[in-house]
């Protein structure tokens, strides 16, 4: 069964400084990849998605992705955070181009950014 | 994009009771999904369902307990029965095709607490 791994429980940032979120997952076939965030109190969103061709992926509020083959790695990345971004953050995989087939997510990573 | 409603957003119940959920997508959409997210957890997959056949549910959740219902294609209901303080938890619904270069939507979710 695939399994998804996210590395950092809980990340600690002050305001400016960079992000890196790590993700691995264990599936070998064709793969679609997601970040979601939520934020407090809000439901679930979608920052980004790869589902094939570059793998650098630009999401929303500057948020980007890199997608690794070889090392089965998705990492999620933001070169100066803001208070804002004070959120959980879930990476999630689905088998690529399988009919029926739901997301499978990670344990998830809560950001707390300090002003 | 889907925008997907459930109802309740959340509830309060006593044990040995049941809920349903409802969840109304304002499009149609061929796949449905279940998820429960534990207090400090990620999301689990519950079940898929499929307008027209009976769901698919995932290992450690069976029909019995969670049975689920989708008369159509924009509509579904889950129920929780038989509750217990485990069951207390954010239950979410998602929908989209579920194939290669789909995106997967989910709802506010609904918080039940279970006494």
């Amino acid at each position: 069964a695939q399994s998804v791994s996210q590395h950092n429980h809980h990340v600690i940032l002050s305001e400016a400084a960079s992000l890196e979120l790590g993700c691995n997952y264990s599936y070998g076939g064709t793969v679609n990849l997601f970040w979601y965030v939520q934020y407090p109190g809000q439901h679930l969103q979608l920052l980004l998605k790869y589902f094939s061709g570059d793998p650098l992926v630009k999401g929303i509020k500057g948020f980007e992705a890199e997608f690794i083959k070889s090392k089965f790695s998705f990492n999620l990345r933001k070169p100066s955070v803001q208070w804002s971004d004070t959120a959980e953050y879930f990476c999630a995989v689905r088998e690529g181009y399988q009919a029926g087939t739901a997301l499978i997510f990670g344990k998830g990573t809560t950001l707390s950014v300090s002003s | 994009s889907a925008v997907i409603s459930q109802k309740p957003s959340r509830d309060i119940c006593q044990r040995g009771t049941s809920l349903t959920i409802q969840c109304q997508v304002d499009s149609q959409v061929t796949m449905m999904f279940w998820y429960r997210q534990q207090p400090g957890q990620s999301l689990t997959l519950i079940a898929t369902a499929n307008q027209g056949s009976e769901a698919t549910y995932e290992s450690g959740f069976v029909i019995d307990k969670f049975p689920i219902s989708r008369p159509n294609l924009t509509f579904s209901t889950l129920t929780v029965s038989n509750m217990s303080p485990e069951d207390s938890s954010i239950y979410l619904c998602s929908a989209g095709e579920g194939t290669g270069g789909d995106e997967q939507y989910f709802g506010p979710g609904t918080r039940l607490t279970v006494t």
